[in-house]
Order: C-alpha cells, then structure tokens, then sequence
C-alpha cells in the first residue's frame, strides 16, 4: 500500500514569508507526527496528533509554528513570518492507533533565504 | 527524559567485514528502542526495533540488535557489510511527554569501502 507523502518535496522561500507544508499519512493510521531534521542532525520532535486533536505540542519551537489536522487524516504544518534558521527537512511520520512503530514520510527540504 | 547517544559520526568498514554501529539511551522507563536508515534525500526506513521480550532482535537486510538494559545500550550489528548499507543509520527511544515522541541519536554516517 501507499505509504506517507508529503509536498512539496522541496520549498524554496524568503525571510519573512509563510509556508505551508503537507503531510497525507497511511490510510487508517489515526496518530500524526512532525519532525524536523537539520542538517548533520537526528530528527526532532515537534507535534504529535491522534486524530484530529494536537495531543502534544511541546515540541513547537515558538508560536511561529502551527500544524492542524482537521479531518484526522491530512496535516498541514504552517510556519509564519520564517527566519533562515527555519531551514531543515521537515518529516512527518505516521502509525496506526498506538501502535509503536512511526513510518515516515520522505520528508520536505525547506530552504529560507 | 529520554537521550540517546550514538558513538562515532562516521564510521567506515570493508565489504564484507563486521558493521557495528553504536547506541546508549537513557530513559527514566523500560524503553522502547528503535533502529532507522535514512539513504540520501530519502525518510527514515525501520530496520529493527525491541519492544519486550527477547532482547537480540533480528531486522531486515541482516541486521540485529542486542538490548543490554545493564549497559543501557542497542548496538546495531551486521555480520557482513554490503556496498548497499552505506547510509546513515539512526538509533532512537520511544517516550517523552505523551510517550509517544521518537527521541533520536545524531546519527552514524556507515560508509562501506570497495
């Protein structure tokens, strides 16, 4: 089957602009992650949804940083007003109810200039 | 809170010769860990991971891992390298705040020399 995708798979952006980027998890996996990976680094924690509700946030790094999930199955990750240390590859992974294994998407490489 | 420490950045071995890839965690619960390779611009792919149980698991593409909870660590083994395993390997531990945050190693860059 299908597994996570995510897009765009490369986003290229200014200071100061807004993104979005999304996240379509394996069909009938109800637990959403977002990680962020910077370069040379292991990935970091950043949300996690079970369903449609944020059940931990506390890796948001500041209020920039918003992900909504409102149907339970596609996330979008918003990031305001970015700053060039926003640059990373943006992972999302997915597992089913609470299962304990995350299946990960391929990610998306966002650049801020 | 959990951590994980992985030895070794970067780690070059012979095709053909032993691949050991380093792992100690800290975890204030009995942990769930986890090995991920992640070729180039591609996500993390599972390789093993232990849960409960028999502490010597077994994953793909021959690899296996031992859970030493005296030494608090999963070392990643392989008997034999293969051109196909260079790439970077990352170790994690399952818990955190909703006990459900991957907590990842820095990762060990496996190169494997012709």
């Amino acid at each position: 089957g299908a597994g996570v995708s995510q897009t765009p798979s490369n986003k290229v952006t200014e200071k100061g602009k807004y993104v979005e980027l999304r996240c379509d998890p394996i069909s009938g996996h109800t637990a959403l992650y977002w990680y962020r990976q910077s370069l040379g680094q292991g990935p970091e924690f950043l949300i996690y949804f079970q369903g449609t509700g944020a059940a931990d946030d506390s890796g948001l790094p500041n209020d920039r940083f918003f992900a909504v999930r409102p149907e339970g199955s596609v996330s979008t990750l918003k990031i305001q007003r970015t700053e060039r240390g926003d640059s990373a590859v943006y992972l999302c992974a997915s597992s089913y109810r609470d299962q304990e294994t995350q299946y990960f998407g391929p990610g998306t490489r966002l650049l801020v200039l | 809170a959990q951590s994980v420490t992985q030895l070794g950045s970067h780690v070059s071995v012979s095709e053909g010769a032993l691949v050991l890839l380093r792992c100690n965690y800290s975890s204030s619960v009995p942990p769930y860990l986890f090995w991920y390779v992640q070729y180039p611009n591609q996500g993390l792919q599972l390789l093993l991971k232990y849960t409960t149980g028999a502490t010597l698991v077994k994953g793909i593409n021959g690899f296996e891992a031992e859970f030493k909870k005296s030494e608090t660590s999963f070392h990643l083994t392989k008997p034999s390298a293969h051109m196909s395993d260079a790439a970077e390997y990352f170790c994690a531990v399952l818990g955190g705040g909703s006990a459900r945050q991957l907590t990842f190693g820095s990762g060990t860059q496996l190169t494997v020399l012709p």
